[in-house]
């Protein structure tokens, strides 16, 4: 079973900041924290990930919670193509992704 | 660099039957890791193939069955098709070793239908 909890939807207006949340409570120390999305009837494709300290790409930015039980997506500024199946996993080295529902954010024109 | 391929991107088969899903990894990754994926679903772990030899499987039954080749690419077979094997099967290629955390690199996946 998925270590992770998510909202099964949201929705955000183009342009404006997408938050996504993720419960991750019994993630262990080495551990990390991954984001892929899934366009529809694509395969899933990284995002970012995270250990401890908030991360930001050219694509989106991970802020993680100083007890490592929480973290946040965040797209700075979303537009349609952002559309997508969201999954947050916690996981370490090379083990399998263990992928659960995530979350289906649509954006809004 | 070319990216993760899987061939064909479309099946469709009938109960009892065989088949035989094949995936190219990205350049230089030596891991190749096999999901099934039904409507509505995450992705589900069936197993991984790392230098040749499986490297760990998740809840799937024997007649899922794999293959890693010198070159990195894969099959995946599964023998004795069920309806419910009608999924999306994903590949996903990475570097085991290289990094401390686990980046993978999915394909486009082919749609299994089992009728």
């Amino acid at each position: 079973d998925a270590k992770t909890t998510q909202p099964p939807s949201m929705d955000c207006a183009e342009g404006r900041a997408a938050n996504l949340p993720c419960n991750h409570s019994t993630i262990s120390g080495n551990e990390y924290v991954y984001w892929y999305r899934q366009i529809h009837s694509q395969g899933p494709q990284y995002i970012i990930h995270g250990l401890k300290n908030n991360e930001t790409n050219e694509m989106a930015s991970l802020i993680i919670t100083e007890d490592r039980k929480s973290s946040t997506l965040i797209l700075p500024h979303a537009t349609l193509r952002d559309t997508a199946v969201y999954y947050c996993i916690a996981g370490s080295g090379n083990t399998p992704l263990v992928f659960g529902k995530g979350t289906r954010l649509s954006v809004i024109a | 660099e070319t990216g993760v391929t899987q061939s064909p991107t479309h099946l469709i088969k009938t109960r009892g039957q065989q088949v035989t899903l094949r995936c190219s990894s990205q350049s230089g990754h030596n891991t190749v890791s096999w999901y099934q994926q039904a409507l509505g679903q995450g992705p589900q772990f069936i197993f991984q193939y790392y230098r040749e030899e499986e490297n760990g499987r998740g809840n799937f039954p024997p007649r899922f069955s794999g293959l890693q080749f010198p070159n990195y690419s894969s099959e995946l077979n599964v023998n004795a098709l069920e309806l419910d094997d009608s999924a999306l099967y994903l590949c996903a290629s990475s570097s085991a070793g290289e990094r401390p955390y686990n980046e993978q690199f999915f394909g486009p996946g082919t749609r299994l239908t089992v009728l």
